[in-house]
């Protein structure tokens, strides 16, 4: 089956610093990404999609200059916190499918940001 | 707007018991419908989805899901409960595309022995 993995799988980092998270399709090629975020005990949130080669759709509220997502190849897709801060720990999960209609996505394992 | 809904935000069940799950969606049209678990600190692993044809679903781990259009409900069944399921359990659709999601709440499933 398709898989997705994500790096790291953990992170911690100090406040104003960046943190980049990878999400790579091992066996298949991504044309769609999307990034979502997980608060404790809450669901997922989606933050935005990224097609390969071009700029990523943020969802209302999410900071585009924050969050920053680059798509630059059919197997990876990367998310960049900048400038972290302690509200920006959490859990952060990448998904990918093969185009946008009618396909299924697949999910990475996850990662768990905490900024101290 | 489309939305997801689990009511239920932590169940208990015994083993061996049996389950269910309930989901219901709002959507415009009949959106994809999914069902995924994910254990503490772990990312989501799919359990089922529906797409179209058959309204029963079979899945892994010996679940399964019937989707009824008429309450638009995606419930989630296994007839016997294992304490390895205990997780969060969540319902998602995608509507026009299969791989946007729009996620429940999630369900927490505690099994007592």
């Amino acid at each position: 089956g398709a898989v997705v993995s994500q790096h790291p799988s953990r992170v911690i980092c100090k406040s104003g610093t960046s943190v980049k998270i990878e999400c790579r399709s091992l066996d298949f090629q991504a044309t769609t990404m999307f990034w979502y975020r997980q608060f404790p005990k809450q669901s997922l949130m989606l933050m935005a999609t990224s097609n390969e080669g071009s700029k990523a759709t943020y969802e209302q509220g999410v900071e585009k200059d924050k969050f920053l997502i680059n798509h630059a190849s059919l197997t990876l897709s990367t998310l960049t916190v900048t400038s972290a801060h302690p509200e920006d720990s959490s859990f952060y999960i990448c998904s990918a499918s093969v185009g946008t209609l009618n396909t299924e996505a697949f999910f990475g394992q996850g990662t768990r940001l905490t900024v101290v | 707007a489309q939305s997801v809904t689990q009511p239920d935000i932590h169940i208990t069940v015994s083993e061996g018991a049996s389950l269910e799950l309930r989901c219901n969606y709002s959507y415009g049209a009949t959106p994809y419908l999914f069902w995924y678990v994910q254990s503490p600190g772990q990312g989501l692993q799919l359990l089922l989805k529906y797409f179209s044809g058959d309204t029963l679903v079979q899945g892994i781990k010996g679940f399964e899901a019937e989707f009824k259009r008429s309450q638009s409900s995606f419930n989630l069944r296994k007839p016997s409960v294992h304490w390895s399921d205990a997780a969060e359990y969540f319902c998602a659709a995608g509507g026009g595309t299969a791989s946007k999601l729009t996620f429940g709440t999630g369900t927490r499933l505690q099994v007592t022995l």
